[in-house]
């Protein structure tokens, strides 16, 4: 596609509930990241992934946080039991491959609500 | 370790003036570094990145960036503000292998 695209723009659900959040990444791209934005708040790297190796974890918050990305393109954010600290937008973003000089393009994010 | 620090959190200009955002970045080696802005309601864009080649980096909209290793800054300028400029900015280092690390904002304010 054109950018990234993220699904759904926004999910309210309640609390101790799972939710699913989708990314698709810019056709080419090998490298996906995701990030959450809480209000007035930076952007908190949780995990990338970039072609076959194994992705980099170590932003993730819990064991409730779960990623995967397959066939090296749809990612998919999972949430386990959802609490209320959890709501935040998560922006995802995809790059041509992971090297310190290519730029990232962001989706316009999944604004999340925990009830 | 890699870091970013935006040195205001708010910044408040007139249409017609200057726009200085300060950034300052730690890091072990040459890092790659970039400004971001995002509008109300919408993505992050990518305003410019500094990736070793020239110091002095234009982007869009008529913002610049100096590159100074001796200050390890990044400032973000621009000559003239305009209203359409009023938007968060991210001042945003690049880890080792593309992991981008985000610094805290600049939420610049642009008054008629």
């Amino acid at each position: 596609g054109a950018g990234v695209s993220q699904s759904p723009s926004n999910k309210v659900t309640e609390k101790g509930k799972d939710v699913e959040l989708r990314c698709d990444p810019i056709s080419g791209h090998t490298a996906l990241y995701w990030y959450r934005q809480s209000l007035g708040q930076g952007l908190e790297f949780l995990i990338y992934f970039q072609g076959n190796s194994a992705p980099d974890k170590s932003g993730l918050p819990s064991d409730r946080f779960s990623a995967e990305r397959t066939g090296g393109s749809v990612s998919t954010l999972t949430i386990q039991r959802t609490q209320q600290e959890d709501s935040a937008v998560y922006l995802c973003a995809s790059s041509r491959e992971v090297r310190v000089e290519s730029s990232a393009f962001f989706g316009q994010g999944t604004r999340l609500t925990v009830v | 370790a890699q870091s970013v620090t935006q040195l205001d959190s708010h910044v408040s200009v007139s249409e017609g003036t200057p726009v200085l955002l300060r950034c300052n970045y730690s890091s072990s080696y040459s890092p790659s570094l970039f400004w971001y802005v995002q509008h109300p309601n919408k993505g992050l864009q990518l305003l410019l990145k500094y990736t070793s080649a020239a110091t002095l980096v234009k982007g869009i909209n008529g913002f610049e960036a100096e590159f100074k290793k001796s200050e390890t800054s990044f400032h973000l300028t621009k000559p003239s503000a305009h209203m359409s400029d009023a938007a968060e900015y991210f001042c945003v280092v690049s880890y080792q292998g593309g992991k981008l690390i985000f610094g805290q904002g600049t939420e610049l304010s642009v008054k008629p």
